[in-house]
């Protein structure tokens, strides 16, 4: 079974200010760790991914994300938030070689505050 | 990088009437979509997977009658939400696989009211 925990609701953090969402997650396996962003009433958005090789993974908008095998975990993060990156965030993962559907977590709402 | 739209995007329909969401990818093939659904504020409920060609598969405790999902072609799914009921309002989010290079893209979703 695979599952993921996002143990905020909510991160609050100033502009200019280094930013984490936290994630955490299990499988029987190896994992693959993804990151979605939801802007309000909008689709998710790809923002990045692990599948193998370097345990930090860089993607999008200057986000990224460090897969830490022995905490199963895949925190998210950004050397300096904006007011803009203020958006819904989604963890999600899957294991390999098991279901293509990936679980996602319930979300983490960042707030940017100028 | 590849695009999923979803038709429309907000619809407002009384209460026993049918209402058909599209789903379709813009720029490539995809084997394998997905319906979600999103309650304010919580994170996404998968309601089924579809593979072209083939029945949906249904999560536990979604109705298939009530939520009819065809997947014709490699390009296009699509949901109806048949009798539909003030408790079916909610925000429906499809994506769409590539398996070879292991991402889902996510439509912009449909914001179903139904008064």
């Amino acid at each position: 079974a695979q599952s993921v925990a996002q143990p905020e609701d909510q991160v609050n953090v100033a502009e200019g200010n280094p930013l984490t969402v936290k994630c955490t997650y299990s499988v029987s396996g190896n994992p693959y760790l993804f990151w979605y962003v939801q802007y309000p009433n909008r689709g998710l958005q790809f923002l990045l991914k692990y599948i193998t090789g370097d345990n930090l993974v860089k993607g999008s908008y200057g986000f990224e994300a460090e897969f830490n095998k022995s905490q199963t975990s895949f925190h998210l993060k950004k050397p300096s938030a904006l007011v803009s990156d203020s958006a819904l965030y989604f963890c999600a993962v899957r294991e390999s070689g098991g279901s293509y559907i990936p679980t996602f977590g319930r979300g983490t709402s960042l707030i940017v505050h100028p | 990088g590849a695009v999923v739209s979803q038709h429309p995007s907000w619809v407002i329909c009384k209460s026993g009437t049918s209402v058909k969401i599209e789903c379709r990818s813009l720029d490539f093939q995809a084997t394998t979509m997905f319906w979600y659904r999103q309650f304010p504020k919580q994170s996404l409920m998968l309601m089924a997977t579809s593979n072209e060609g083939s029945k949906a598969t249904y999560e536990q405790g979604v109705e298939k009658d009530k939520f009819l999902i065809n997947h014709a072609s490699l390009t296009l799914s699509t949901l109806t939400v048949t009798s539909a009921h003030p408790e079916d309002s909610s925000f429906y989010i499809c994506s769409a696989r590539i398996a070879v290079v292991e991402e889902q893209f996510f439509g912009p979703g449909t914001r179903l009211t139904v008064l």
